[in-house]
């Protein structure tokens, strides 16, 4: 157990539809960082964030966008769904922006019919 | 931009024998960080290995340890007494020592561990 929870497990939905995928680090890190897994497209980095600052971004869609609370947990929304968005999504987390080893958690499975 | 390649998609070993699974990667920068995750048929992303660019001594964890070539960009992972739980997807990736410090990670490579 990374000690890096994310809810839900599993989320089936339709296209056109919007989710809420949600991530609890560690204790005590601060970095939240989100990847993508899909068949296609290997695993891919999507976005980070810092202490609840935006630090990096990566292959994000337009239709994707993510937020860390002050509380430091982080959701990334997922709107416009398409069968295409189906895939892994890991939430990972590290003590600091930089340059230390990042935790994942179980992931959500998310499948748009 | 970095790359990370993993040229083998499948592997086999036999229970309690060492197997080596191969990276190599591209940058131009001088220091960075390579790691090696696992991912078992859970899905869970394990951390195997950390290797610092800088630090000339391969890194080792039990029976795992890295052959780190930095001319060569190389960044090979041996496990040692492989174990039925080693079956597994493995990841190579990379990670800059800048302010984006996000990972970039090989297609991975699947091995099987028989008994």
């Amino acid at each position: 157990d990374s000690g890096v929870t994310q809810t839900p497990k599993h989320l089936i939905t339709a296209t056109g539809q919007r989710v809420t995928l949600r991530c609890s680090p560690r204790s005590g890190d601060l970095s939240v960082y989100w990847y993508q897994q899909s068949l296609d497209q290997g695993l891919q980095f999507l976005i980070q964030y810092y202490n609840g600052e935006e630090r990096a971004k990566g292959n994000i869609l337009e239709r994707f966008s993510a937020q860390q609370f002050p509380d430091l947990h982080s959701e990334l929304n997922l709107s416009s769904l398409e069968l295409g968005d189906s895939a892994l999504y890991f939430c990972a987390s590290s003590v600091q922006g930089d340059n230390y080893e990042q935790y994942f958690g179980p992931g959500t499975r998310l499948t748009v019919t | 931009a970095q790359t990370v390649t993993q040229s083998q998609p499948e592997m086999s070993v036999q229970e309690a024998e060492t197997v080596t699974l191969s990276c190599t990667y591209d940058t131009s920068e001088n220091n960075y960080y390579l790691f090696w995750y696992k991912q078992p048929p859970s899905r869970q992303m394990i951390l195997v290995i950390r290797q610092e660019a800088y630090k000339q001594q391969n890194a080792t964890e039990n029976r795992f340890s890295v052959n780190f070539q930095k001319a060569a960009k190389s960044f090979s992972l041996k496990i040692s007494d492989s174990q039925l739980g080693d079956t597994a997807m493995y990841f190579c990736a990379f990670m800059s020592t800048g302010a984006n410090s996000k990972l970039t990670f090989g297609k991975g490579i699947t091995l099987s561990v028989r008994p």
